[in-house]
């Protein structure tokens, strides 16, 4: 299976302040057929369900607001809120869908305000 | 508005079996597949497995392989995943996911979660 290691843990922004958060995966989850990488991200409130945010490592779902950005490529995943705000603060997770059916989930990264 | 709503929490002894459903709203039903991911107290999701609506055919991550079914009642627009064999290490919130992709992809839409809990 594809591991995913995500950084930090935990991070505390001021509002207004940008909040980077990194992803590795243990193996390349780009397709070289297609030149996309397979990931996805989501975020995750306390008592609800993830929410999806991007795919295909950089495409923003619809609705999700452009101070959500998702870039790299191969192995190495960085996903930036560019300016906190305080609806913000949740657990930001990554995910591979290169290696199916094993899906794979990272760790988790909390964001708090600062 | 597409939503998938899901069964009330469960208690369970060791041993047991577990039926959650999630019932699917505001989209063509078998034109998409239905994953199940859990998620225990504090750890990242752990997906489980996924149907394909359309023709029921099921598949499982290999360390659930010999204690999950998934299945659908495509008349009633519900899909059902049922454990057994349960211990405590299988307490944790079961969602059930639309696959927005593709058939093994990205989740766009989850249930709200279905709190499984399994004690003596």
């Amino acid at each position: 299976d594809i591991v995913m290691t995500q950084s930090p843990d935990s991070l505390a922004v001021s509002l207004g302040e940008r909040a980077t958060i990194n992803c590795k995966s243990s193996q390349s989850v780009l397709y070289s057929s297609n030149n996309k990488n397979y990931l996805a991200w989501y975020q995750q409130k306390p008592g609800q369900p993830p929410k999806l945010l991007i795919y295909w490592a950089s495409t923003r779902e619809s609705g999700v607001p452009d101070r959500f950005s998702g870039s790299g490529s191969g192995t190495d995943f960085t996903l930036t809120i560019s300016s906190l705000q305080a609806e913000d603060v949740a657990v930001y997770y990554c995910q591979q869908y290169y290696s199916t059916p094993a899906l794979t989930f990272g760790g988790g990264t909390r964001v708090e305000i600062k | 508005q597409v939503q998938l709503v899901q069964s009330g929490a469960e208690v369970k002894k060791p041993g047991a079996s577990v039926k959650v459903s999630c019932k699917a709203s505001g989209y063509s039903f078998t034109s998409y597949t239905i994953h199940w991911v859990r998620q225990a107290p504090g750890q990242r999701p752990e997906w489980m497995g996924w149907i394909n609506v359309g023709d029921g055919n099921a598949k499982y991550l290999q360390k659930f392989q010999d204690r999950v079914t998934i299945t659908r009642d495509t008349s009633a627009s519900t899909a059902y995943m049922e454990l057994s064999s349960l211990t405590s290490e299988d307490t944790a919130v079961y969602y059930c996911a639309r696959n927005s992709f593709g058939v093994v992809t990205y989740f766009d839409c989850w249930g709200q979660g279905t709190l499984v809990t399994v004690s003596s």
